[in-house]
């Protein structure tokens, strides 16, 4: 069975600070997805990666595959109220379905 | 519409009823995943369906829950002789293929008494 565990579960900073959420397997995955979702909505994808190594950078987000494609880590510089949210990643393996891990809820205070 | 419908958007039942919830997905998208969604929790695969074939079946919790796609559209998700313990979101999501974006719906909510 494949897994992805997140940390932290739960992150609670002040605007302007920055931070790393972690997304960890023993397996390996052919590609990685983080989603963003926010109460009462489904997800919304931020970024997919797909080749071990690669860094994506979405504005004051950076996203990294590692390069066993075992795990992933988002980082957001000068959080923002508005980056308030649950952040999932999901992990595609061997039978294509979506994997999602528990997720890491952010909370940002001005 | 252009986006992934659910419906109901809320559902209050009394243990021991059957439920069923209904999405509509992007028109094209062959492939379609239900997942459940428990309060702060993140994300619990149920099924997959590439076109209307559920290769995998392995997240269903129990007999009681089945699903079904017709014209590699419309999906049912049936739960039988609800339990509290299905109390959860429900959340419906499409992709154009197996690996690609998932749009989500914003979900259906279960409350079982």
């Amino acid at each position: 069975t494949q897994l992805l565990e997140q940390s932290p579960q739960f992150l609670s900073i002040q605007e302007g600070e920055n931070l790393t959420v972690y997304c960890n397997s023993s397996s390996v995955f052919s590609s990685l997805q983080w989603y963003r979702q926010e109460p009462g909505e489904g997800p919304v994808l931020l970024v997919t990666v797909v080749t071990g190594g690669e860094v994506k950078k979405l504005k004051r987000l950076t996203f990294q595959f590692g390069d066993a494609r075992k795990d992933s880590s988002l980082h957001i510089t000068a959080a923002q109220p508005g980056d308030t949210g649950l952040y999932l990643c999901a992990g595609a393996g061997s039978s294509y379905k979506l994997i999602f891990g528990s997720g890491t809820r952010l909370l940002v205070r001005p | 519409g252009a986006g992934v419908s659910q419906s109901p958007s809320n559902k209050v039942t009394e243990k021991g009823k059957d439920v069923e919830l209904r999405c509509d997905p992007i028109s094209g998208h062959t492939a379609l995943y239900w997942y459940r969604q428990r309060l702060g929790q993140g994300l619990e695969f149920l099924i997959y369906f590439q076109g209307n074939s559920a290769p995998d079946k392995s997240g269903l919790p129990s007999d009681r829950f089945s699903a079904e796609r017709t014209g590699e559209s419309v999906s049912t998700l049936t739960i039988q002789r609800t339990q509290q313990e299905d109390s959860a979101v429900y959340l419906c999501a499409s992709s154009l293929s197996i690996t690609g974006e998932l749009f989500f719906g914003e979900g259906s909510r279960l409350t079982v008494l």
